[in-house]
């Protein structure tokens, strides 16, 4: 069976850095890209990048100067990585498999604030 | 950025009433290796999205053959050819064959 769990801080004070684990059962993360994308009330859905199954990288350019995706395969871990957090960054980040994202995990809320 | 507009923002249907949402990108969503990364998803309220057609119009499993997609180039269309109770929450086409992958806004269907 398929599962995508994310864990996060919760709450994170502007400036910080966000980290965000996303760990999965039931398939190897060699065989799979492994997608991020988050969900705010200002911009809806929006793409932040994605880890090949051969483990390099894509960004959104929105993110890139900021974002780090990298992962741990023997932990079946994804790990989200995004510096100098602004209070617009508040929202639901979610882990997401394979190229067109057939499976998506429950999300991880993040709230930026003081 | 491809730009993906999705028609109504929102739909108000009876049980058994048909629906259609439009989907329009700003450009031709075929990839250089000949397939569209057109998909729809759904986000019933207080649950993540979830997948329910890729490639234009190729079902995944599970999804109640009610649903439909079609369209090629820059229009889509999701269809449901008869509402049921477990079909609300918002509906989002979104795209993978142009960096960076895009979504559309939503369409929200409540059923009456």
């Amino acid at each position: 069976q398929v599962q995508l769990k994310e864990t996060g801080p919760g709450l994170v004070q502007p400036t910080q850095t966000l980290s965000i684990t996303c760990t999965v059962s039931g398939f190897s993360l060699t065989s799979y890209y492994m997608q991020w994308v988050r969900q705010t009330p200002g911009k809806g859905l929006e793409w932040m990048g994605f880890i090949r199954s051969g483990g390099s990288t894509e960004y959104n350019s929105e993110f890139k100067s900021r974002l780090s995706i990298s992962r741990d395969t023997s932990k079946n871990q994804v790990f989200l990585k995004m510096n100098s957090l602004k209070t617009e960054d508040t929202g639901v980040y979610y882990c997401a498999r394979g190229a067109i994202m057939d499976a998506w995990g429950q999300g991880a809320s993040v709230t930026v604030s003081s | 950025d491809v730009v993906m507009t999705q028609t109504p923002v929102s739909l108000s249907l009876a049980i058994g009433q048909p629906a259609s949402i439009s989907c329009k990108s700003s450009q031709s969503l075929v990839h250089s290796d000949g397939k569209t990364y057109l998909s729809w998803i759904l986000q019933r309220p207080g649950q993540s999205p979830k997948r329910l057609i890729y490639l234009v119009s190729k079902l995944d499993s599970g999804v109640p053959d009610r649903f439909s997609g079609s369209g090629s180039e820059t229009e889509f269309t999701l269809k449901i050819s008869r509402v049921e109770a477990e079909d609300l929450g918002v509906y989002y086409c979104w795209q993978a064959t142009h960096f960076p992958l895009t979504f559309g806004s939503g369409t929200k269907l409540e059923i009456k």
